[in-house]
């Protein structure tokens, strides 16, 4: 089963709109960190937001907030205010306590590939 | 500037030979990693490295091989066992090598590896 799913391959937004990227995931570790990155056409990932699991409130980071639903077992990424340098691929990772034992390992998503229209 | 550098950018392959990729990191960084990206898809965990001398498989390490001399390097040899290399290659580094935190894995900026 996967861990992380991404079902967006594709998604689309008009400038200084908001946008939701979606990320589910499946663990049993009761301890365990949400990652979102961005990854640009030229290659390299930029960290953006983390989220914990027994964080209280919802993670936020200037224009970048994770709508984090613990029951559903959801961290999806809002996006404030588009702009056209926003246009990347977005990844979601996750990092477990246990399961990724001495690693601390990242599990990534699919990814979502965001398009930003002027 | 600290920072993660992967060497080369792009990288030919001829059949049965082995090459290697190159990453140095500046951070002070205890961890090291290695990831495997195909067109469309996430990261997959090749190799890790929680201290000098020491490394670890990870989800798909068939086929390459790595070393831990110095903290600040950990590169990477694809081999001619690895039949399948074309893929874009990330290492990354993390502060902390054990707990669970919040300290992100910092990426280099990859190298795509091509067969010719």
């Amino acid at each position: 089963a996967q861990k992380i799913t991404q079902t967006q391959p594709g998604m689309f937004v008009q400038e200084k709109e908001a946008v939701t990227l979606d990320c589910t995931y499946d663990t049993s570790d009761p301890s365990y960190g949400l990652f979102w990155y961005k990854q640009p056409s030229s290659g390299e990932m930029i960290f953006l937001i983390y989220q914990g699991s027994y964080d209280q409130q919802n993670a936020t980071e200037g224009r970048y907030s994770l709508n984090f639903q613990k029951a559903r077992k959801s961290a999806n990424l809002v996006i404030s205010a588009s702009q056209l340098g926003d246009s990347a691929m977005y990844f979601c990772a996750m990092r477990e306590a246990i399961s990724s034992g001495s690693a601390r390992q990242l599990t990534f998503g699919s990814g979502t590939q965001l398009t930003v229209l002027p | 500037d600290g920072g993660i550098t992967q060497s080369p950018k792009y990288l030919f392959r001829k059949e049965g030979q082995n090459v290697t990729l190159s990453c140095e990191q500046n951070l002070n960084h205890d961890a090291m990693y290695w990831y495997r990206q195909d067109p469309g898809q996430g990261l997959r965990l090749i190799y890790y490295s929680q201290i000098v001398n020491d490394f670890q498989k990870g989800d798909i390490a068939e086929g390459y091989s790595v070393s831990r001399e110095k903290k600040e390097s950990f590169p990477l040899t694809v081999t001619s066992a690895q039949k399948n290399p074309t893929a874009f290659y990330l290492c990354a580094s993390r502060r902390a090598p054990t707990g669970l935190g919040n300290q992100p894995q910092h990426f280099g900026d990859g190298t795509r590896l091509s067969i010719l």
